[in-house]
């Protein structure tokens, strides 16, 4: 299967600080997902971009698919958004992989 | 429409005993694929089941194993537990066509060995 590699692996940010994670794949994916982890352990799903670029308020996500790399960005961060953020992606008749994460602090 | 449904939310068992979970797909989804997230080991691949076949396995023991039902319900056991297998598990379900679908996890099963 697909290496899925996420950096940085730890990111600690003022309130109202933008951020940008990384997601390299080591070959060609056609299903990537980014999603948040909750403090109960549940994955939620952020988005599902195999390839492009996709917005849903202060978050966005591109993918591009040629260069096997993902970026989630996260604008004008909140409290809120800390915690851990995973890449995970489907090569060709493969399971999903997940990168180790990135886990994120927002300080008040 | 309901999500994901994994029970029980919470397990604790004794090292050497057995453990099933079961997890409940969002309807119409035909694909259910487990995973085991520690804290060393991250999210790691057990099994995938398609249309009651299990269509792709992890590296794991012989002692994890699943299933599948006509319903796309799927259950997965655990045989003579070890203390390292105390872990968060996740299941997720997606339509599947061509694996080229948005997945959707529940909430895990906590499963603690002692």
């Amino acid at each position: 299967g697909i290496q899925v590699e996420q950096s940085p692996p730890d990111l600690i940010l003022q309130e109202g600080a933008n951020s940008t994670l990384r997601c390299n794949f080591s070959d060609s994916v056609n299903n990537l997902q980014w999603f948040h982890q909750n403090p109960w352990g549940q994955l939620i799903n952020l988005f599902y971009i195999p390839s492009g670029t996709k917005q849903n308020g202060r978050l966005s996500a591109t993918t591009v698919a040629t260069e096997r790399y993902s970026l989630l960005y996260i604008s004008s961060s909140q409290t809120t958004d800390s915690g851990v953020y995973f890449c995970a992606g489907r090569g060709n008749n493969n399971d999903m992989r997940f990168g180790a994460g990135t886990r994120l602090t927002v300080k008040p | 429409k309901a999500g994901v449904t994994q029970t029980p939310r919470y397990l604790i068992k004794t090292r050497g005993q057995q453990v099933t979970l079961s997890c409940s797909p969002i309807s119409g989804h035909r694909s259910v694929s487990w995973y085991q997230q520690t804290p060393g080991q991250g999210l790691q691949f057990l099994f995938e089941y398609f249309s009651e076949t299990q269509r792709n396995k992890g590296n794991f023991p012989g002692r994890f194993s699943g299933r599948q039902f006509s319903n796309s319900r799927s259950e997965m056991n655990v045989s003579t537990l070890e203390l390292g297998d105390s872990a968060l598990y996740l299941c997720a379900s997606s339509l599947d066509p061509g694996r080229k679908t948005e997945a959707f996890f529940g909430q895990g099963t906590r499963l603690t060995v002692v």
